[in-house]
C-alpha cells in the first residue's frame, strides 16, 4: 500500500528555470513532510521539511508547499542548477508512528545547460 | 565520526546464507534508522531504534530479518536463510533527536545481492 506517491518518474529543465516536484499523499494521519536528494551510490541527503501546520517552507532555493487538503506537496527548485541533478524523494510521518517514515519513489532531476 | 557509516559496501551472498551488515551512526544520534531499497524505489521502513529500544519493527519484512542495538550506538542488521527477494540497497540513517523525528542523516548503503 503506497501511501507517498511521486508520479513523475523523471523531470527535464533547463538550468535557470524552475524546477517544480510533486508529491501525493493519502494518509490523513501525516503530520511531517520532508524532501531528500540522491546522488548515484550515495545515500539520500536532506534538503528541506515541512510541518502539517504550515503550508510553506523556504531554504534558500528550495521552496516546499503543502495543500492539506489536496493531500499534496511540491518542491520548487529556483533557479535549477547542473548540481541539481539527482533523485528526489519525498517522505512522510504520520503523528502516531514516530520514526517510521514512507518514501515516495522518487523523481530523477536532469538540469541541461 | 563525519558521518553515517555502513559495511560492508557491497555483499555477494548465496541463497540461504545468513548476513549482517553494519551501521555506524553520526555519534551521539539518539536514533537510528533501517530502510531496504529495491531498484527504482524509494526507501523502505525496515525497523526504528531510540538508543538501544528498538520501538518499531512493523516493516521488517519477515522473521528471517533481525535488528540489533545493544550499546546504543552501532547497529546490526541480520537477515537469515537469504533469499533473492531480500536482494536490495540497505540504508541506515541516523537522527540527533529522540521523540519526534526530523533530519535524518544516511549512510551510503549496503548492496547485497542474493545469487
Amino acid at each position: 500500500d503506497q501511501q507517498v506517491k511521486q508520479n513523475s518518474p523523471s523531470l527535464s529543465v533547463q538550468e535557470g528555470r524552475i524546477s517544480i516536484l510533486n508529491c501525493d499523499y493519502t494518509n490523513s494521519m501525516f503530520d511531517y513532510f520532508l524532501w531528500y536528494k540522491k546522488y548515484p551510490a550515495e545515500g539520500p541527503t536532506f534538503l528541506i521539511s515541512i510541518s502539517s501546520i504550515k503550508d510553506k517552507n523556504e531554504d534558500g532555493r528550495f521552496t516546499v508547499f503543502l495543500n492539506k487538503s489536496a493531500k499534496h506537496l511540491s518542491l520548487h527548485i529556483v533557479p535549477s542548477q547542473p548540481g541539481d541533478s539527482a533523485v528526489y524523494f519525498c517522505a512522510a510521518r504520520a503523528d502516531d508512528s514516530w520514526g517510521k517514515f514512507q518514501f515516495g519513489a522518487g523523481t530523477q532531476v536532469v538540469v541541461t545547460p | 565520526g563525519a558521518g553515517v557509516s555502513q559495511s560492508p559496501r557491497y555483499k555477494v551472498a548465496k541463497r540461504g546464507q545468513d548476513v549482517a551488515l553494519r551501521c555506524d551512526p553520526i555519534s551521539g544520534h539518539v536514533s537510528l534508522f533501517w530502510y531496504q531499497q529495491a531498484l527504482g524505489q524509494g526507501p523502505e521502513f525496515l525497523t526504528y531504534f531510540q538508543n538501544e529500544a528498538q520501538l518499531d519493527k512493523s516493516g521488517l519484512p519477515s522473521d528471517r530479518f533481525f535488528a540489533e542495538r545493544p550499546e546504543g550506538s552501532v547497529s546490526t542488521l541480520k537477515i537469515q536463510r537469504t533469499q533473492q527477494e531480500d536482494s536490495a540497497v540497505y540504508l541506515c540513517a541516523s537522527s540527533g533527536h529522540g521523540g519526534a523525528i526530523y533530519e535524518q542523516y544516511f549512510g551510503p548503503g549496503t548492496r547485497l545481492t542474493v545469487t
